[in-house]
């Protein structure tokens, strides 16, 4: 059963950059058939898209984040990274990693359980 | 960009049938997922491809998608379905959700 779990600081100073991996488990992260993606959940708030990479492929971003998000992959150690620039308040929130079949109509599935990022100085 | 628009809250008494709406410009041209979110935990999958049941997921869990309006069904509602429920579709590469629907159970 593939499982998928956060890691990184919990806390980033503003205008830094917040920098989460993701550790896959169960399924290796060089399949072509599914993407890796990054969402957040701003405390007490809704669920956004962060973007998502794709093994031998692209990486795709939500445009709302004006380009300050960079996602890749290492394949040596299993895992998927996301950075994300110039951070302010506003992107404290429960970061998510998850995986997604390939195609933009799919559903999102498994998430790991989440880590909670405070940008404070 | 795509929206998509729940409502904040709806409540039901256990037993009974809660109708969880999602809706959105020609929403029934898209595939609509749902997902469960108990508090403190991570979001889980209940409805795919409108209407789709992974596996594990009660029968009690029904969907449905057509013109503007996806649905969420839950019969029989029990107390462990208290929890924020989100719609899920694609805007061309970007995940967009709806806002969330709290299921109280009374």
């Amino acid at each position: 059963q593939l499982q998928l779990q956060e890691s990184g600081p919990g806390q980033v100073k503003p205008s830094e950059t917040l920098s989460l991996t993701c550790s896959v488990s169960g399924g290796s992260i060089g399949s072509t058939t599914y993407y890796w993606g990054w969402l957040r959940q701003p405390p007490g708030k809704g669920l956004e898209w962060i973007g998502s990479l794709y093994y031998g492929g692209g990486s795709y971003d939500n445009p709302s984040l004006k380009s300050r998000v960079t996602i890749s992959v290492d394949t040596s150690k299993n895992q998927f990274s996301l950075k994300m620039n110039s951070v302010t308040a506003a992107d404290t929130a429960m970061y998510y990693c998850a995986r997604i079949p390939e195609g933009f109509i799919n559903w999102i599935d498994p998430w790991g359980q989440g880590i909670l990022v405070t940008v404070a100085s | 960009s795509y929206v998509l628009t729940q409502s904040p809250s709806v409540s039901v008494a256990p037993g009974e049938t809660a109708r969880i709406t999602c809706g959105g410009d020609n929403i029934g041209e898209k595939s609509v997922h749902w997902y469960q979110q108990r508090p403190g935990q991570a979001p889980v999958l209940v409805i795919y491809y409108d209407k789709d049941r992974p596996s594990g997921i009660p029968e009690r869990f029904s969907g449905s998608n057509s013109g503007s309006t996806a649905t969420l069904t839950i019969s029989r509602v029990e107390g462990g379905d208290e929890a924020d429920y989100y719609c899920q579709v694609w805007d061309h590469t970007s995940g967009v959700f709806g806002g969330g629907t709290k299921l109280t159970v009374l």
